[in-house]
């Protein structure tokens, strides 16, 4: 079985640009999460998406934006780009939200 | 609110030594699962405790569960130098919602 894949694996955007990052989950999962990681943050989790909707949200400002389409796959865009978003973006699939998380490799974005 | 606290932050020990880490929340988690990232990785899903009291083992690590279901901890017997990585603990509370620890760094020192 595939495991998640994340597209593209690296970026580069310039502050005030916009970025959409994109994760296909292992198939037949239905739960889909987003995590930013920096150095010094660990892991911060953005969203949850099961069925299309989304489940939970941290704190993150309106910028962070995601969607998950019926065929389970999910999208995030971050608009107006600071150099603070800089990190490695993490997508995780799970069956559903009270399983394990299968996490793909990482969207790694730089803002120059 | 939810949150998990993990400690220590780093443990350095030469190889051979045991390492443990803690996961501690507030309010009672439905369960709690335990991840591994290996340096330049991403996070590998190491083990699910759903009952209060739980031990399980996977050859030198053991997981446990508090009798409360707030606290957990990951032991490693005897480390050697795969183990190295970061620890995650993150525990899934009644709302579905995961909360993550900060993770703690293992290191084993030449």
């Amino acid at each position: 079985k595939a495991g998640v894949t994340q597209t593209p694996r690296y970026l580069i955007k310039t502050r005030g640009q916009q970025v959409t990052l994109s994760c296909s989950p292992i198939s037949g999962h239905r739960s889909v999460s987003w995590y930013q990681q920096t150095p010094g943050q660990g892991l911060q989790f953005l969203f949850e998406y099961f069925s299309e909707t989304q489940r939970n949200k941290g704190n993150f400002p309106g910028r962070f934006s995601g969607r998950q389409f019926s065929n389970s796959r999910s999208e995030m865009n971050v608009s107006t780009l600071e150099l603070g978003d800089s990190a490695l973006y993490l997508c995780a699939s799970s069956l559903t939200s009270v399983y394990e998380q299968y996490f793909g490799p990482g969207t790694r974005l730089t803002v120059t | 609110g939810q949150q998990v606290m993990q400690i220590p932050q780093y443990q350095h020990v030469q190889e051979g030594e045991d390492f443990t880490t803690y996961c501690n929340s507030s309010t009672t988690l439905s369960n709690i699962q335990w991840y591994k990232q290996r340096p330049g990785g991403h996070p590998v899903f190491l083990i699910q405790l759903v009952k209060s009291g739980e031990v399980k083992k996977q050859k030198r690590l053991t997981f446990q569960f508090g009798e409360a279901k707030k606290n957990s901890s990951l032991h490693i017997t005897a480390t050697q130098t795969t183990d190295v990585g970061t620890y995650f603990c993150a525990g899934r509370y009644s709302n579905y919602q995961l909360i993550w620890g900060a993770g703690t760094k293992l290191i084993i020192k030449p």
